[in-house]
């Protein structure tokens, strides 16, 4: 079936590094992407969505990346700072999807001071 | 002033019992769900209501049942408790059908013993 994944499962960084998180996406029909950020004993928290006729939408401190071509989309992280330390999920929602959003499994970035 | 709102935050009991869990939302959205998070942080959805309709049951036990007085409420019902239920439970809210900027309450942990 259709799926959204991460490349990497961990990431560890120094505080002040920039971070990048990794999603490929399956759905071709997918046209709304979101980053959620989890931290612990707490719900998923809205980070930066991006719609699929953007290929760039930037926050403050973070950056999402679309590329359709190859199915990808990323987070990036300016200047990670130990409150950064959460699982982060991307998650896609549109087409077949519709009503829903679909999770990839999580990636559990730490940053170390 | 809490946006999507879950009780009990922690729910533990014996097989076999039923139990609910209850969510609120105050943001005035149409849509709500239910979502499962595994102990591998895979988040699933499990249902959908809009204004009161379900429009999403995935594949899931029929003894979970939705169940939604108002578009602000949908709770939780689970009947004859199983082990494999042990899980995070959460509630999200968004304002309109596909997804559009989930809120997520911050869970519900059910430990089944």
């Amino acid at each position: 079936g259709e799926s959204v994944g991460l490349h990497l499962p961990t990431l560890s960084v120094q505080e002040g590094d920039n971070s990048i998180i990794n999603c490929a996406y399956s759905n071709s029909a997918s046209d709304y992407f979101i980053w959620y950020k989890q931290e612990s004993g707490k719900g998923p928290q809205f980070i930066i969505d991006i719609r699929s006729n953007m290929d760039k939408r930037q926050g403050q401190r973070v950056t999402v990346l679309l590329n359709k071509t190859v199915k990808h989309l990323s987070l990036q992280i300016a200047a990670t700072q130990p409150g950064d330390s959460a699982v982060y999920f991307c998650a896609e929602a549109g087409g077949t999807s519709y009503g829903k959003l679909t999770f990839g499994q999580g990636t559990i970035l730490t940053v170390h001071p | 002033d809490t946006a999507v709102s879950q009780t009990p935050k922690y729910l533990v009991t014996q097989m076999g019992n039923d139990k609910s869990i209850k969510c609120e939302q105050n943001l005035g959205h149409d849509t709500m769900y239910w979502y499962k998070q595994d102990s591998k942080k895979f988040l699933k959805i499990m249902f959908s209501y809009n204004n009161k309709e379900l429009i999403i049951n995935e594949t899931v036990p029929n003894r979970f049942s939705p169940k939604s007085p108002d578009k602000a409420h949908l709770n939780l019902h689970i009947n004859s408790l199983e082990l494999g239920d042990s899980a995070v439970y959460f509630c999200a809210s968004s304002r309109r059908v596909a997804g559009d900027g989930y809120t997520f309450g911050s869970g519900t942990r059910l430990t089944v013993v």
